[in-house]
């Protein structure tokens, strides 16, 4: 039982290119989050999804997007990386039984230059 | 290198003592609410929660704290050790469907030997 995997682990960009974010959970989740976390401050929402086929926006969406085509895999895009997209990205999942026991991938740092 | 924490509160106890970190939240009707603790390059890890109708949980050596009054929440952990240095975090989740995490700013735990 892997939980949260996320890929890549690291990644430098240059501004202007693009990539993808993979999050993959095999716990059957409903619930999938995309989080920002910079130096000195906790995490921040930028997208989730509450199923399959759905994804809505959070707190910090601007030049991201996400798909979620498959239930355990959650993707973010970003179309055309700024330096001040340099973060590490955390994923999570959780069940949507009420259950609020989130489960966290081990991050991903992406730094654009 | 190490990108969280850098400009967080330090919290400095010698091993043995009982730690207490504190967090002030946001939103006055959050319903749950989770403490963290995050190492070095890892993702954000689960300690002790607390429901929003009880004022007081206590875990293995932790016990939160919750004042709805002044929308404050403490962490104390007892007999601090040095598997204990790390930054923590405290969440709260509102009433929303997304019921997504809202994270503080943290606290860095340094534990003296």
């Amino acid at each position: 039982n892997a939980g949260v995997t996320q890929t890549p682990k690291f990644r430098v960009l240059k501004t202007g290119q693009s990539m993808t974010l993979l999050c993959a959970q095999d716990m059957n989740h409903e619930y999938m989050y995309w989080y920002r976390q910079d130096p000195g401050m906790g995490l921040r929402l930028i997208h989730y999804s509450v199923g399959e086929g759905t994804t809505a926006k959070g707190e910090v969406p601007d030049g991201y997007n996400v798909s979620r085509l498959k239930k355990q895999n959650f993707l973010l895009g970003l179309e055309s990386a700024a330096p001040s997209q340099t973060s590490v990205y955390f994923c999570a999942s959780r069940s949507g039984t009420g259950n609020y026991g989130y489960t966290f991938g081990s991050g991903t740092r992406l730094t654009v230059v | 290198g190490e990108s969280v924490g850098l400009h967080l509160p330090t919290l400095s106890v010698q091993e043995g003592d009982n730690s207490i970190i504190n967090c002030a939240y946001s939103n006055s009707a959050s319903d749950y609410f989770i403490w963290y603790k995050q190492e070095s390059g890892k993702g954000p890890q689960f300690i002790i929660d607390i429901r929003s109708n009880m004022d007081k949980r206590q875990g293995q050596r932790v016990t939160v704290l919750l004042n709805k009054t002044v929308k404050h929440l403490s962490l104390q952990i007892a007999a601090t050790q040095p598997g204990d240095s790390a930054v923590y975090f405290c969440a709260e989740i509102g009433t929303t469907g997304r019921r997504a995490l809202t994270f503080g700013s943290g606290t860095r735990l340094q534990v003296q030997p």
